[in-house]
């Protein structure tokens, strides 16, 4: 029973599409997560919510559009989308109490942008 | 600004010798790191952390080593084994803070 999990896995896109990536956590957690590593490989935070929350908004452009209907769920839609966003997206939760420490990630959603 | 840096993008290893993953960090308001490990097409997984009220911190065949004065941490596996063999991410928060990654380094264990 995945703990993180996010659809789909790959996406292959136009520029200038619109398109979500869905993510679904079972942990119980209160804080969720978007990250993404580019392709210098480096994890970069996105986004994060608690308990549907915004908390944190890593100065991403404003056509990444995070929706948490409930705080098992974040879903990251990205409209008129670029060469730039390709990368891969994870999800990730934890149940913070002070420090962000363990944090439980989905195995990635591969967005390649032509 | 990279906050958290690991130089090295590769280490290749013999089976059962120690492998040694390094990680610098710049923001003296870190005070807790992580190592991550990822296999290819799965998520990084938590490996094994430290405060920094402590210098060492052991788990098993990991053992990880803050040197707080050089904002310096390593990770020690050993013996290492070919199961061993993945992306490992160093990662650093402050209180009530973000975490910050590295850029990872693979790590290649032959048998």
């Amino acid at each position: 029973d995945t703990a993180v999990s996010q659809t789909p896995k790959y996406l292959v896109t136009q520029m200038g599409n619109d398109k979500s990536i869905k993510c679904e956590q079972n942990l119980g957690h209160d804080t969720m997560y978007w990250y993404k590593q580019d392709s210098k490989k480096f994890l970069k935070i996105m986004f994060s919510y608690n308990n549907k929350e915004l908390i944190i908004n890593e100065t991403v452009p404003n056509r990444f559009s995070p929706k948490s209907p409930d705080k098992a769920h974040l879903n990251l839609h990205i409209n008129s989308l670029e060469l730039g966003d390709s990368a891969v997206y994870f999800c990730a939760s934890s149940q913070e109490q002070g420090h962000v420490g363990e944090l439980f990630f989905g195995e990635g959603s591969r967005l390649t942008v032509l | 600004d990279q906050q958290v840096k690991q130089n090295s993008p590769s280490l290749s290893v013999q089976e059962g010798r120690i492998s040694i993953l390094n990680c610098d960090y710049t923001n003296s308001m870190f005070d807790y790191f992580l190592w991550y490990k990822k296999y290819p097409a799965e998520g990084p997984t938590f490996l094994i952390s430290i405060s920094s009220i402590k210098d060492k911190n052991e788990d098993g065949r990991f053992t990880v080593f803050l040197n707080k004065s050089a904002k310096h941490l390593s990770l020690h596996i050993v013996p290492s084994q070919p199961g061993d063999s993945a992306v490992y991410f160093c990662a650093a928060s402050a209180l009530y803070g973000k975490l910050t990654f590295g850029q990872g380094t693979i790590l290649t264990v032959h048998p």
